[in-house]
């Protein structure tokens, strides 16, 4: 079945410094898909990688997904208190995207003001 | 823009105790589907459905737990004989149905056996 691992586990950054979150499978990914989740709250979607090579930016956040499509980044420049959360990587495991779709462990991500 | 819903948002009950808890996709949403979330992980996946279809649930827990989407419209996931191990978060999300629809969560039920 395929794993998903995101480095860091959780990351204390000062507001205004840039950050990198990464997430890596350990098979083919068919669709990655970055979400944010606030304590007790549920996942909100951020973006959607599906081609080799593929980059997205929404604000200050950019996704991007290999060209082996196994390892997605998220870089968030410019770090600010509101990006504070748990991010979370998810995959469709195959081109079946609504069955067994795995996410991965998350990234804590601290803003210090 | 109405989201994803889900009742209640906390549930507390005595092991051995059932419970049930609703969600309310997004109305043009065909897809529907259920996940447990334990501290410090992430979702894991349960079961979806397509309008009243239910395509997977060989990843339900055990068969203390079912789920049932009766109209194509909300969904209930019901847990029997509830255990101190089924204290979790439990999240329920929709989506549009084919090819890389992004889900879209509830804000979950928090569910704590006593």
């Amino acid at each position: 079945s395929q794993e998903l691992e995101q480095s860091p586990q959780s990351l204390i950054v000062q507001e205004g410094k840039n950050l990198t979150i990464n997430c890596t499978s350990s098979k083919t990914l068919y669709g990655l898909y970055w979400y944010k989740q606030k304590y007790g709250e549920g996942l909100i979607f951020l973006m959607m990688l599906q081609k080799g090579g593929e980059e997205k930016s929404h604000e200050k956040i950019t996704a991007k997904l290999d060209e082996k499509k196994q390892q997605s980044s998220l870089h968030i420049t410019a770090s600010q208190p509101s990006h504070a959360g748990i991010y979370l990587c998810g995959a469709a495991p195959d081109d079946n995207y609504g069955q067994n779709f795995v996410f991965g462990p998350g990234t804590r991500l601290s803003v210090l003001p | 823009d109405t989201g994803v819903s889900q009742d209640p948002r906390h549930k507390i009950t005595k092991r051995g105790q059932n419970v049930t808890f609703r969600c309310d996709p997004i109305s043009e949403h065909n897809r529907l589907y259920w996940y447990r979330q334990t501290l410090g992980q992430g979702p894991e996946f349960l079961t979806y459905f397509q309008n009243e279809a239910q395509l997977e649930k060989s990843r339900l827990l055990s068969n203390r737990f079912s789920a049932e989407r009766p109209k194509g419209s909300f969904s209930t996931l019901e847990i029997q004989r509830t255990e101190q191990g089924d204290s979790a978060m439990y999240l329920c999300a929709s989506s549009y149905q084919g090819g890389n629809q992004p889900q879209h969560f509830g804000d979950g039920t928090r569910l704590s056996i006593l």
